[in-house]
């Protein structure tokens, strides 16, 4: 079975130019992360998705970020316009976790790297 | 702001010693705890997860919960050069909002 797919694999870009990841959950996952992981820092949460309601978004920069996850199934992340604090490596994560399933465990995708210069 | 707090490291042993990793956390209320390895330019991979208060073995690796003292650790015995990597604590609340720490980068000498 497929694992948490993500693309692409790295993106260089200069400032204020728009970026798009793309991510495709485990099969019957209803549940996806954005997570934004800095160098020598652990993956902070962008976004999470329940099928297609976004949960929880608190974290997300609002002014330059956004999400969608149509169909409850893939889902695209958007910087625009990206500044040079953006470059860190995004990650997707997928799972069966929600609301009173605190203990399913979440799986992640090779993320994408992206570099503002 | 829930945190997860992994201060110590980054953290060196000999191969064929333990390697003890740490974890506080400060939501009273978590339900449920993971260790995640993080080998570099990699994304993580869960090795251990545990639930309750006590031990939980798998193989070389130990998790300890203590959900008195917010403590969660992970022990490896006979550490190999192979267990170098960063390793992730993560704290799950019951509406399974994951938060991790920073990790601890563990190097492990021939």
């Amino acid at each position: 079975e497929a694992g948490v797919v993500q693309s692409p694999r790295y993106k260089i870009i200069e400032k204020k130019q728009p970026v798009a990841f793309w991510c495709n959950p485990i099969s019957g996952h209803n549940t996806l992360y954005w997570y934004r992981q800095n160098l020598g820092q652990g993956p902070e949460l962008l976004i999470r998705y329940e099928n297609e309601e976004a949960v929880d978004d608190s974290q997300l920069p609002k002014d330059r970020f956004s999400a969608e996850r149509l169909k409850g199934v893939d889902s695209t992340l958007k910087i625009q316009p990206a500044e040079l604090g953006d470059s860190a490596v995004y990650l997707c994560a997928s799972s069966l976790a929600g609301w009173g399933r605190p203990n399913e465990k979440l799986f992640f995708g090779s993320g994408t790297q992206l570099s503002v210069l | 702001q829930k945190e997860v707090e992994q201060n110590s490291g980054p953290l060196s042993v000999p191969e064929g010693a333990i390697a003890s990793l740490n974890c506080t956390y400060s939501d009273r209320v978590s339900q449920s705890f993971f260790w995640y390895r993080q080998y570099s330019g990699k994304s993580p991979e869960l090795i251990m997860s545990i639930y309750s208060n006590g031990d939980k073995e798998d193989g070389r690796f130990t998790a300890q919960l203590n959900k008195a003292s917010q403590y969660v650790s992970l022990l490896i015995r006979d550490s190999q050069p192979s267990d170098s990597a960063t390793y992730l604590c993560a704290v799950n609340d019951a509406n399974s909002k994951l938060t991790f720490g920073k990790g601890i980068t563990l190097s492990v000498r021939p």
